[in-house]
């Protein structure tokens, strides 16, 4: 079975600092990996994914992640955070991309000014 | 270009009621997910529909079950409601199964 874990339900970093935001996974065959973001009252919005190739992947609003098969981590990063950031991020894991999503318990990003 | 559409937005029950929750793809997409986010949680999933039949199913008692019509749209029925549904719906759409998946802003259910 695969997880993912999220560690730091809630990060808050300052405007215009790295954004850090970690994801650790467990799959028994190669993962396809995925940040979700939700702003309140709204639903996920895809961020980034990675399935297979290259193992830096560029996503929207200026985030990236890196696969490490070594550590089993796929953590989003953000070199300078906006105020417009402030969100909740969700990790999810697809085995080989054809079963479902399992998501992480999420992280509460907020940008202090 | 619609994107995923969920009704109603909102709702509250009382325990032991019936409940149906709707979503329509975005446009050319053919296969809905559902999944419920509890408070402080992440989403689980609930199943898929592709093809109007029940493809995948996650560890939901048979109190939830679904329905795909001709023109991809669903519903999710829950029965025998209980004080722990509560939570947000939301539905998924993608192309093809276990495609890149889009989220509608759900449905928050309320059971009291």
């Amino acid at each position: 079975a695969q997880s993912v874990t999220q560690l730091g339900s809630h990060v808050s970093v300052s405007e215009g600092a790295l954004v850090l935001l970690r994801c650790n996974y467990s799959s028994s065959v190669p993962p396809y990996l995925f940040w979700y973001v939700q702003y309140p009252n709204q639903g996920l919005q895809l961020l980034l994914k990675y399935t297979t190739g290259a193992t830096l992947v560029k996503g929207i609003n200026g985030f990236e992640a890196e696969f490490k098969k070594s550590e089993t981590s796929f953590h989003l990063t953000k070199p300078s955070a906006h105020m417009s950031d402030a969100a909740e991020y969700f990790c999810a894991v697809s085995p080989s991309g054809n079963e479902k999503l399992t998501f992480g318990t999420g992280t509460r990003l907020t940008i202090i000014p | 270009d619609a994107g995923v559409t969920q009704s109603p937005t909102h709702l509250i029950k009382t325990r032991g009621q019936q409940v149906t929750l709707r979503c329509s793809p975005k446009s050319g997409h053919d296969t809905v997910s559902w999944y419920q986010q509890a408070l402080g949680q992440g989403p689980q999933f609930i199943f898929q529909y592709y093809e109007e039949e029940e493809r995948q199913r996650g560890n939901f008692p048979d109190r939830f079950s679904g329905h795909q019509f001709p023109n991809y749209s669903s519903e999710l029925n829950v029965n025998a409601l209980l004080l722990g549904d509560s939570a947000l719906y939301l539905c998924a759409s993608s192309l093809g199964g276990w495609n890149i998946q889009y989220f509608g802003a759900g449905t928050r259910l309320s059971v009291l």
